[in-house]
């Protein structure tokens, strides 16, 4: 079945404390991308990657890492989380920078 | 002027009723038009996708592109209680990223 896989799915962490959610299609899309949504603001993108080693900022990136080793997983790093950083997060991913965007379950994240 | 308007809702119908759903954008350089479904809890799922003004149809639903006032809009008909969700336009440059509206809500009560 060709999906979006992201985990955790829930996690409640505090101020400073490193956490990684990790993202991963079987789809062999080149194209992988994380959103975080938030009531009133609706879906921003974080970071982007058009490919293996290749990544560029979207519209929110502060606070954020990513990485892009192998073509199938994009893991969303957050150093040093903060309370701002409380949000619903989604990995997606496509074929190429065009065509249908497949999205994952989301990630519920709580920065105490 | 944000490159993707649409209302946030709740759009609240009865069963059997038609939806009109409706986003405005601002950069004509967009030429990929998408409708997303996002239930409750869930991730956003494509609904409807085209590229040319007109419409598309695919079964209750109908896209609708009007690239010469920057208008996109998505029509269900004969509405059910399952098409409860949230609904999101998204329209590409064809570079790199989606722009997504907000979304907007709808409720259809039996």
């Amino acid at each position: 079945e060709a999906q979006v896989t992201q985990n955790p799915r829930y996690l409640i962490t505090v101020t400073g404390k490193k956490l990684t959610v990790t993202c991963s299609q079987n789809m062999n899309h080149e194209y992988m991308s994380w959103y975080r949504q938030d009531p009133g603001l609706g879906l921003r993108q974080i970071y982007y990657s058009m490919n293996v080693e290749v990544t560029d900022k979207g519209d929110v990136p502060e606070g954020y890492k990513v990485s892009r080793k192998e073509k199938r997983n994009f893991p969303l790093i957050l150093e040093s989380p903060s309370p701002n950083q409380t949000s619903l997060y989604f990995c997606a991913s496509r074929v190429t920078n065009t065509g249908e965007l497949f999205f994952g379950e989301g990630s519920r994240l709580t920065v105490l | 002027q944000k490159e993707v308007e649409q209302d946030p809702g709740p759009l609240s119908v009865p069963e059997g009723a038609i939806v009109s759903l409706n986003c405005t954008y601002s950069n004509s350089a967009f030429q990929y038009f998408m409708w997303y479904r996002q239930y409750s809890r869930k991730g956003p799922e494509l609904l409807m996708y085209t590229y040319s003004s007109g419409n598309k149809e695919d079964g209750r639903f109908t896209a609708q592109v009007d690239k010469s006032s920057k208008y996109i809009s998505l029509f269900i008909r004969d509405s059910q209680p399952s098409d409860s969700a949230t609904y999101l336009c998204a329209i590409d440059s064809g570079y790199s990223t989606l722009t997504f509206g907000k979304g907007t809500m709808l409720l259809v009560s039996p």
